[in-house]
């Protein structure tokens, strides 16, 4: 099984609804992250979190809110979302301390209509 | 301020031939450097990492990077470039003074030619 788990793969939505993307891993680490990713612009910090107390808002944040349930699970909301959200969304975990790799999930393509 | 900088953003290559994927990065104090690629519809997979151990960092599939702290270079080779190689790279800075954050370079998309 896959260590970073992302639930829907892929998803197609309307302008203005809620939607949810989950993440989940088996890694044992304290650390999650989103990421968004556009053609030209490599993946760009949403939020992230260093454990399930501590969440942090990124270089993107702008419409987005995350919850952290759980140290192996961290969900992305849009709350109304909008067609340039359109992008792919990538889950990542890792070990503290910033020599330790990022572990990342299959991604989410979320398509905004 | 962390950044990093892949000054290529897409690199055509002959079977066989060298494969080299340039990285500058600039990083306040003494910074973790990684490389990751993304083959087509896929996740990111690591493929090397410096954390100031030794300069020259082997990696997955044949790749190997070179840390340079007076170019603030980390540049991707291989010897010979096989099609599987053809994807998307990543260079990548982390730094305690950063928030342990990661910052992406904005990519490298690598093209094989038969």
């Amino acid at each position: 099984d896959a260590d970073v788990t992302q639930t829907p793969r892929n998803r197609i939505t309307k302008t203005g609804k809620r939607i949810m993307l989950e993440c989940s891993q088996t890694k044992g680490h304290d650390r999650m992250y989103w990421y968004r990713q556009d053609p030209g612009l490599g993946l760009r910090l949403i939020y992230y979190s260093f454990d399930v107390k501590d969440i942090n808002k990124g270089e993107i944040s702008d419409g987005y809110s995350v919850s952290r349930q759980a140290q192996a699970k961290f969900s992305l909301s849009l709350e109304s979302a909008i067609p340039n959200q359109t992008a792919l969304y990538f889950c990542a975990t890792s070990r503290g301390g910033s020599s330790y790799e990022q572990y990342f999930g299959p991604g989410t393509r979320l398509t905004v209509t | 301020a962390q950044s990093v900088t892949q000054l290529d953003s897409h690199v055509s290559v002959s079977e066989g031939t060298p494969v080299l994927l340039r990285c500058n990065y600039s990083s306040s104090y003494s910074p973790s450097l990684f490389w990751y690629v993304q083959h087509p519809n896929k996740g990111l997979q690591l493929l090397l990492k410096y954390t100031s151990a030794a300069t020259l960092v082997k990696g997955i599939n044949g790749f190997e990077a070179e840390f340079k702290k007076s170019e603030t270079s980390f540049h991707l080779t291989k010897p010979s470039a096989h099609m599987s190689d053809a994807a998307e790279y990543f260079c990548v800075v982390s730094d305690w003074s950063a928030g342990n954050q990661f910052y992406f370079g904005t990519g490298t998309s690598l093209t094989v030619i038969p």
